[in-house]
């Protein structure tokens, strides 16, 4: 059965980097059949998408996000990472790490995430 | 971005009785060359992740009782529960998965009445 389990800091500075961290188990993350991805949650809000990427390296990112994320995929560790820059206070949410559907070079639905992990962001 | 719409924001309805959450998106989710609309459901229970419920608009997910169907194509959608349960209490979301930008609903919040 496929697990996902985030981790990292959930407390960041304002202007610093926010940098979180998706373990995988039970499938290998070097697979074509999927693509790693992260969408996040305010306090009492909705969802919001963050991004997704192929182990391959292929990236689809939240447009209005784009130019702060750097996503990577560790084959070795079976882990993949979110690191989003000069973080503020709207950067606060609960961040999920999930499993997408690939169809077609192209992330679909999710059919597996993580718990999620709350990243507050405050001096 | 593709924004989708739903609708309404919260709703109450009696154990056993029908509910009805719509979605209405911005372009059409319908791919002609796979006639598949690009259109996922999901179920978020308090305090726990999102659960995927419906893809492909009308596919449902492995487990997903079958009180639960989706409907629908181009732009408009619709999630119903045809009985509905005490356990059915949560926030549901639609998402499209047909720009590569993917995006949500803002969420209806369903209750017992």
């Amino acid at each position: 059965q496929l697990q996902l389990q985030e981790s990292g800091p959930g407390l960041v500075t304002p202007s610093e980097t926010l940098s979180l961290t998706c373990l995988v188990s039970g499938d290998f993350i070097s697979t074509t059949k999927s693509y790693w991805g992260w969408f996040r949650q305010p306090p009492g809000k909705g969802l919001q998408w963050i991004g997704a990427m192929s182990y391959t390296g292929i990236t689809h990112f939240n447009p209005a996000l784009k130019s702060r994320i750097t996503m990577s995929v560790d084959t070795t560790q079976n882990k993949f990472s979110l690191k989003l820059t000069s973080v503020t206070a709207a950067d606060t949410a609960v961040y999920y790490c999930a499993r997408h559907e690939a169809i077609a070079m192209a992330a679909c639905w999710f059919d597996a995430c993580g718990q999620g992990t709350l990243v507050t962001v405050s001096s | 971005d593709i924004v989708m719409t739903q609708a309404p924001d919260s709703l109450a309805v009696s154990l056993g009785e029908r509910a009805t959450i719509n979605c209405k998106s911005s372009q059409s989710l319908l791919y002609s060359s796979n006639n598949k609309n690009y259109l996922a459901w999901y179920q978020q229970k308090p305090r726990q992740p999102p659960k995927l419920l419906i893809y492909w608009a009308s596919s449902r997910e492995s487990g997903v009782p079958d009180r639960f169907s989706g409907s629908g194509s181009g732009t408009d959608f619709t999630l119903t529960i045809s009985s509905l349960q005490a356990e059915d209490v949560a926030v549901y979301y639609c998402q499209q998965y047909y720009d590569s930008a993917i995006t949500f609903g803002q969420g209806t919040r369903l209750e017992i009445k």
